[in-house]
């Protein structure tokens, strides 16, 4: 199962609004509604963002929402904050019963 | 308050074994499935796999890289996690999470594991 494709690096000013793409097969995310999208900070535990492709966890900012069409899947963050800056991974189940994660995009909060 | 704690990892010589453990408390381990990530020094996450509940069926998959060579299961009555590693090789070295499925809400904070000679 190859990982799947997501920008290496985005950026953004303070208040902005980006989305970092995550795209797939048909086998993965197209066939399924199960992407997750998880932020992790230098020597830090990832931390779950989004789950089944929009789906926002309790303490988590409304900032963050997610979507999908067919093969892609996105992560759109809004008033972009410093605090923001970090790595963000996205993942899908996938028609082999196995989960597969995105090579990763760093953000930078210019 | 949920906590996941992983120990067990060390250097280990290419071709050796290792046995993970995480342990769980804050919530009921007895149902929840589990998961193993890795993440090699300054690389992506990785999906190792997955561990059902035992009302579930219990049953385990495995990434194409371990399969064969990685064991997943658990001790309910220990509340606690494991993940054996057989034939290690160099590229196994990472740091490895456990985090519960399919939902990955809750993480540990990371075991260090070094294949090396």
């Amino acid at each position: 199962q190859s990982a799947l494709t997501q920008p290496a690096s985005v950026s953004g000013s303070p208040g902005q609004s980006l989305t970092i793409s995550c795209t797939g097969t048909s086998s993965d995310i197209g066939g399924y509604d199960y992407v997750s999208w998880y932020q992790q900070h230098p020597g830090k535990a990832p931390k779950l963002m989004i789950y089944d492709v929009s789906n926002r966890p309790s303490g988590v900012s409304n900032r963050f929402s997610g979507s999908k069409s067919g093969n892609t899947a996105s992560l759109t963050i809004s008033g972009l904050q410093a605090e923001d800056e970090a790595d963000y991974y996205c993942s899908s189940y996938t028609s082999t019963s196995t989960r597969v994660f995105g090579g990763g995009t760093k953000l930078t909060v210019l | 308050e949920v906590q996941l704690v992983e120990s067990g990892g060390g250097l280990v010589e290419p071709g050796g074994s290792l046995r993970l453990s995480c342990a769980a408390s804050g919530f009921t381990f007895t149902n929840a499935w589990m998961r193993w990530v890795r993440q090699a020094p300054g690389k992506g996450l990785e999906w190792v796999g997955r561990i059902k509940s035992k009302t579930d069926g219990g049953t385990t998959d495995y990434a194409a890289p371990v399969k064969d060579r990685f064991t997943i299961s658990r001790d309910d009555s220990k509340n606690t996690l494991y993940l054996q590693m057989n034939s290690l090789k160099t590229e196994d070295t990472a740091v490895y999470y456990c985090a519960t499925d399919p939902v990955s809400r809750h993480w540990g904070q990371g075991t260090l594991v070094t294949v090396s000679s």
